[in-house]
C-alpha cells in the first residue's frame, strides 16, 4: 500500500526567503506526482504536475523535482511571500488499466511565510 | 481545463436528516470523478470514484452514496446523516491518460 510522507508538517519562515518541502513515497511505481495549495476552508489547487518520467517541472517561483527510483520529491519556493502562506500538499497517482486513478495524499506541510 | 461547481459551500444538518451534496464540471466530457473527505487534522480520504454514468466504486464502507446521473455531475448523498459524517468534501475530477486531477471549492459539512 503507497504511503506518502511530507517533511516538515509545519514551517515558518521569514519574507524572501528560499525553501524546500519535501515529499516521499514508498512504492516507486508510481504514474505522476501533483503538488496541491489549500488555503484555510478552501479546496485544492494545482501548482505542478509530474509525470513518471519527468525530472522536474518549472512555473513561476515554483520548482518540483522528482526521483522515483529514491521515491522522493521536493517543492522549491524561491523568494518566498506572506501570499504562499498555505498548506502544501503532495499527492501520487498509481498506474493504473483505466484512467481513473485514486491519488495518494500526503499529509501536508503548513508553510507561514512572515512579512 | 477543467472547472469544478460546488455546493453548498457550508452546510450544517442533524443528526438522522439526509444530504445530498452536488459537483458539476465544466470544460471536459467523459471525465473520471471523485469524492474525497478531509476530517479535522487527517488527510484526504477516497470515498468514491466514477468513471462513467451510473458507474460508481466505492472505497470504504460507510454512511454515504454517489450516484452519476449525467456525464458531467456527480452526487453525494446520505439517508440519515451521522455525527461522524462531518468533514469537508470534495469533488475532483481528471481525464485522458495525462491530465492531473482538478479539485472543486469543496463544502463544509456539520452534523449536529
Amino acid at each position: 500500500k503507497q504511503e506518502v510522507t511530507q517533511i516538515p508538517a509545519a514551517l515558518s519562515v521569514p519574507e524572501g526567503e528560499n525553501l524546500v518541502l519535501n515529499c516521499s513515497f514508498t512504492d516507486s511505481a508510481i504514474y505522476n506526482l501533483q503538488w496541491f495549495r489549500q488555503d484555510p476552508g478552501k479546496g485544492l489547487t494545482s501548482l505542478l504536475l509530474i509525470q513518471s518520467s519527468q525530472r522536474e517541472q518549472t512555473s513561476g517561483r515554483l520548482n518540483a523535482s522528482l526521483d522515483k527510483s529514491s521515491g522522493r520529491s521536493t517543492l522549491y519556493i524561491a523568494a518566498s511571500q506572506p501570499g504562499d502562506s498555505a498548506t502544501y500538499l503532495c499527492a501520487v497517482s498509481p498506474f493504473s488499466s483505466g484512467s481513473a486513478r485514486q491519488l495518494t495524499f500526503g499529509s501536508g506541510t503548513q508553510l507561514t511565510v512572515l512579512p | 481545463s477543467q472547472t469544478i461547481h460546488q455546493w453548498p459551500a457550508t452546510l450544517v444538518q442533524p443528526v438522522g436528516s439526509p444530504l445530498s451534496l452536488e459537483c458539476t464540471v465544466e470544460g471536459t466530457s467523459n471525465p473520471n470523478l471523485y469524492w474525497y473527505r478531509q476530517a479535522a487534522g487527517r488527510g484526504l480520504q477516497l470515498l468514491f470514484y466514477s468513471v462513467g454514468i451510473g458507474q460508481i466504486s466505492s472505497e470504504v464502507p460507510q454512511n454515504l452514496s454517489a450516484s452519476r446521473p449525467q456525464d458531467r455531475q456527480f452526487i453525494l448523498s446520505s439517508k440519515k446523516l451521522l455525527l461522524s459524517d462531518s468533514g469537508f468534501y470534495l469533488c475532483a475530477c481528471n481525464g485522458g491518460t495525462a491530465d492531473g486531477y482538478t479539485f472543486g471549492s469543496g463544502t463544509r459539512l456539520t452534523v449536529v
